[in-house]
């Protein structure tokens, strides 16, 4: 399997622009977690889906930041217009899940976000 | 808000010798995971230990789950060198959460 798959892995943008990250989790998997990575913050739940229902989004900042999953083998999440502070590395997971996250999660690489 | 709080924040051995780290956390649990992340990389799941475990297994490493505490322990034994990255505890309260991750302990091993 070729395991979760985000895109783009750096992406540099300039503050009002729009932001879009790509994830497509394992084949299977019926969970999607969106994290946000910094220095100061650590690892925090933006949003996740379950049978690709948003299921608890209250980590999403705020009104800038959307998140979609169309269909089973694609989520994006987006940022408009996007900031200096959302600078971090976004990460996408997925696992098989009864609706939390009762079992491991597998990761992708990361999106590393720069935004001047 | 984070649920866990890893301690020490780093933690620098001799190759060979054993790492304890520990994860503290706030609120009653349904499992609890421990995660390792190379520099620049996803992380990666280690080990999973359920409310109702005390203790588990995987090859080099040894988890604990004190509940009455609010603690768990990782020990990996006999480090090695590619074992330097930093390592995670997440906990899943159950229900609609999702999992809830430390800041994470940077160990290093010295060749």
């Amino acid at each position: 399997d070729a395991g979760v798959i985000q895109s783009p892995r750096h992406e540099v943008t300039e503050m009002g622009q729009e932001v879009t990250l790509r994830c497509k989790p394992i084949s299977g998997h019926n969970s999607l977690f969106w994290y946000r990575q910094t220095m100061m913050r650590g690892l925090e739940l933006l949003i996740y889906f379950n049978n690709n229902v948003p299921i608890d989004d209250s980590g999403m900042p705020e009104d800038r930041f959307s998140a979609k999953m169309p269909n089973a083998s694609f989520s994006t999440l987006k940022i408009q217009p996007s900031e200096p502070r959302d600078s971090a590395v976004y990460f996408c997971a997925s696992s098989v899940s009864s609706g939390g996250a009762d079992g491991e999660l597998f990761f992708g690489e990361g999106s590393r976000l720069t935004v001047l | 808000s984070q649920q866990g709080e890893e301690d020490p924040q780093a933690l620098s051995i001799q190759e060979g010798e054993n790492a304890t780290m520990n994860c503290s956390y706030k609120t009653s649990i349904n499992n609890l995971q421990w995660y390792r992340q190379n520099s620049g990389r996803g992380l990666v799941h280690l080990i999973l230990i359920r409310s109702n475990e005390r203790e588990k297994h995987s090859g080099r490493l040894r988890v604990t789950l004190d509940t009455s505490k609010k603690s768990s322990s990782l020990l990996i034994t006999a480090s090695r060198a590619a074992d330097t990255a930093s390592y995670f505890c997440a906990t899943e309260r159950g229900g609609a959460d999702g999992l809830t991750f430390g800041k994470g302990t940077h160990l290093i091993i010295q060749p």
